[in-house]
């Protein structure tokens, strides 16, 4: 079976300019997950889409930070304009929804990003 | 916000020895799961534990879900040299889907 897709692997770009990262996840999961890992630290959720809704998005910065999962597959997050401070691991995972108990978030490799 | 602190937050380890390492937090979670993460990789799950008190191997790790639902610990008996990379604990507080608060991770490197 796929495991989580996630391209490019490796971004830089300067501060102020736009980026988008792609996500796919493992066919038949409808949640999605994006999370933001700097260096040193644990992974932090940024956004969590259920199909192609929006579950929480608590922890993303909205004036610079956007997501969408249009047809409740594929996903994007996107980078608008930059900060020194976005440099870091993006992760994406995805997860079955089986109620009534935990369902396993599997993880793509991430895509590095360093902001100049 | 939730934090979970990680202890040790680096280890060394030799071949053939036990490690192990600790997650606390202020807040009580209903769900506990340990990672490890290679470089270059998303983090894997190891054991996921459910109920306070519980305590899970798989192989040669071993987790328990602290009976307070604020702590849980890893052991790795007799480590090899493809333990080394980071472990992440991980709690989970509502139903499933609700999303995971990760500790700081410990790296765990091997002597040289």
């Amino acid at each position: 079976e796929a495991g989580v897709a996630q391209s490019p692997r490796y971004k830089i770009i300067e501060k102020r300019q736009s980026v988008a990262f792609w996500c796919n996840p493992i066919s038949g999961h409808a949640t999605l997950y994006w999370y933001q890992q700097i260096l040193g630290q644990g992974p932090k959720l940024l956004i969590q889409f259920q199909n192609n809704g929006v579950v929480d998005d608590s922890q993303l910065p909205k004036d610079r930070f956007s997501a969408e999962r249009l047809k409740g597959v594929d996903s994007t997050l996107k980078i608008q304009p930059a900060k020194l401070e976005d440099s870091a691991v993006y992760l994406c995972a995805s997860s079955l929804v089986v109620p009534g108990t935990y369902n396993e978030q599997f993880f793509g490799p991430g895509t590095r990003l360093t902001v100049l | 916000g939730q934090q979970l602190n990680q202890s040790p937050q680096s280890m060394f380890i030799q071949e053939g020895e036990d490690v192990s390492m600790n997650c606390t937090s202020s807040s009580i979670f209903n769900t506990w799961l340990w990672y490890k993460q290679d470089p270059g990789e998303g983090p894997v799950l190891l054991i996921a534990l459910y109920k306070a008190g519980e305590l899970t191997s798989n192989g040669r790790l071993t987790a328990q879900f602290g009976i307070t639902r604020k702590d849980s610990f890893l052991n790795i008996s007799a480590s090899i040299p493809s333990d080394v990379g980071i472990y992440f604990c991980a709690g989970q507080r509502g139903a499933a889907g609700n999303k995971l608060t990760f500790g700081g991770g410990t790296r765990v490197l091997v002597k040289p």
